[in-house]
């Protein structure tokens, strides 16, 4: 079957301009991650959804970044005026919520110039 | 806090020679422990999970809980493992989100 889809794959914006980054997870799996990738970071956690609510939204790095989920399936990150140490690879994950084997997505690269 | 530690950012090893990638985490608890696996141009993927006790293309992991590791072994490596390597924890049971350590490139030559 399809696994987690995310768009756009690439996304370079100005700094100041709003961005919003996609996720599709895998049919069925209730929970859902944002990860951002970054250089000398490594993976950090942004913030978890199980269902359309978010539990846990502790690792998002200011009030600039906000994230939603509908329907219990799609989601999306929203970026407010960008800053360039915003620049980084966002990753999507989704699971089931017992296994908690979280299944990745190819993420979206964004530069902020 | 949770947190995890790869000491190694770089480990090269000649083709068929053991490997060992290091990881020590810090959890107030019984965490589940992960080992996800980059390869070039693909997405992160679960290698293992302590719980499963099981082995993968060769490479195993055995929880330490006295000395909080959970280091990655294989025997023989192959070009094939050449790839980024991320240990990762969690809360045990439900879903919770992962704590990864910063990676290890094991890079393995001819």
């Amino acid at each position: 079957g399809a696994g987690v889809s995310q768009s756009p794959s690439n996304k370079v914006t100005e700094k100041g301009k709003d961005v919003e980054l996609r996720c599709d997870p895998i049919s069925g799996h209730t929970a859902l991650y944002w990860y951002r990738q970054s250089l000398g970071q490594g993976l950090e956690f942004l913030i978890y959804f199980q269902g359309n609510s978010a539990p846990d939204k502790s690792g998002l790095p200011s009030d600039r970044f906000s994230a939603e989920r509908t329907g219990g399936s799609v989601s999306t990150l929203t970026i407010q005026r960008t800053q360039q140490e915003d620049s980084a690879v966002y990753l999507c994950a989704s699971s089931l919520a017992v296994p908690n084997i979280q299944y990745f997505g190819a993420g979206t690269r964004l530069s902020v110039l | 806090a949770q947190r995890v530690t790869q000491p190694e950012k770089l480990l090269s090893v000649f083709k068929g020679a053991p490997v060992e990638l290091k990881c020590n985490y810090s959890y107030s608890g019984s965490p589940e422990l992960f080992w996800y696996v980059q390869y070039s141009r693909q997405r992160l993927q679960l290698l293992l999970r302590h719980i499963s006790r099981e082995s993968i293309k060769g490479f195993t992991a055995d929880l330490n809980k006295g000395e909080t590791s959970f280091h990655l072994k294989k025997p023989f490596a192959q070009e094939e493992d050449s790839a980024m390597y991320y240990c990762a924890l969690s809360g045990p049971g439900t879903a919770s989100k992962l704590t990864f350590g910063t990676g290890t490139r094991l890079q393995v030559t001819l």
